[in-house]
């Protein structure tokens, strides 16, 4: 069984400020991947960045990096320079590597920039 | 390039009557997922395939069926729709071990 967990509910962080969403996340598969997904108000599913279990350097696309702590089951967003735009729920989620790849989801923290 | 798309968008049904949702994708990928989401709840996997002629359960599969009798399609259905069943329905697709990516989601009401 894979398990994600989100504990912050909600976050507010000032506009062009940095912020950190965390997942903490269970897996007995020695190989998997991690997700983030953006989900603005309007609904649809946008993924922002994957890291796999195996990779050695933090992924990083644009504004977003993920800090990866294998040891400590981490897999914290890191957001720079907050827009506007970026108000939304952010779920991470967690895709094993076996035959049927399945994909769990955390509860999502919803994120408010703050002009 | 469409991508994955989900039909309907919105619907409205009684206790008891069924439907079927169509998912469709047209990036030739190998898996395909049907998640609902509710408040407070995340998105929660129904069913999904790894193949054509393939389905598994997920974490939520009662009250549900699908079927994948083409590649490209995967057919979600509820024989008897209950209050409970109401919440947003999302469709995904992946290649296996890459990102998967969703259709805009069904917005269920039950009756």
């Amino acid at each position: 069984a894979q398990k994600i967990t989100q504990t912050q509910p909600g976050m507010f962080v000032q506009e062009k400020e940095a912020v950190t969403l965390d997942c903490t996340y269970d897996t007995s598969d020695p190989s998997y991947g991690l997700f983030w997904y953006k989900q603005p108000s309007s609904g649809e599913m946008i993924f922002l960045i994957y890291q796999g279990s195996y990779d050695q350097q933090n992924a990083t696309e644009g504004r977003y990096s993920l800090n990866f702590q294998k040891a400590r089951k981490s897999a914290n967003l890191v957001i720079s320079a907050s827009q506007l735009g970026d108000s939304a729920m952010y779920f991470c989620a967690i895709k094993n590597s076996g035959g049927y790849q399945k994909v769990t989801f955390g509860t999502g923290t919803k994120l408010q920039v703050i002009p | 390039n469409a991508g994955v798309t989900q039909t309907p968008k919105f619907r409205v049904l009684k206790t008891g009557q069924s439907m079927t949702l169509l998912c469709a994708q047209d990036m030739n990928h190998e898996y395909m997922y049907w998640y609902r989401q509710d408040p407070g709840m995340g998105l929660r996997l129904i069913h999904y395939s790894v193949g054509e002629g393939t389905t598994a359960k997920g974490e939520v599969p009662d009250g549900y069926n699908v079927s994948r009798l083409k590649k490209q399609n995967f057919l979600l259905g509820l024989e008897s729709a209950a209050p409970s069943q109401t919440s947003v329905y999302f469709c995904a697709s992946s290649q296996p071990l890459l990102t998967q990516y969703f259709g805009p989601g069904t917005r269920l009401t039950v009756l």
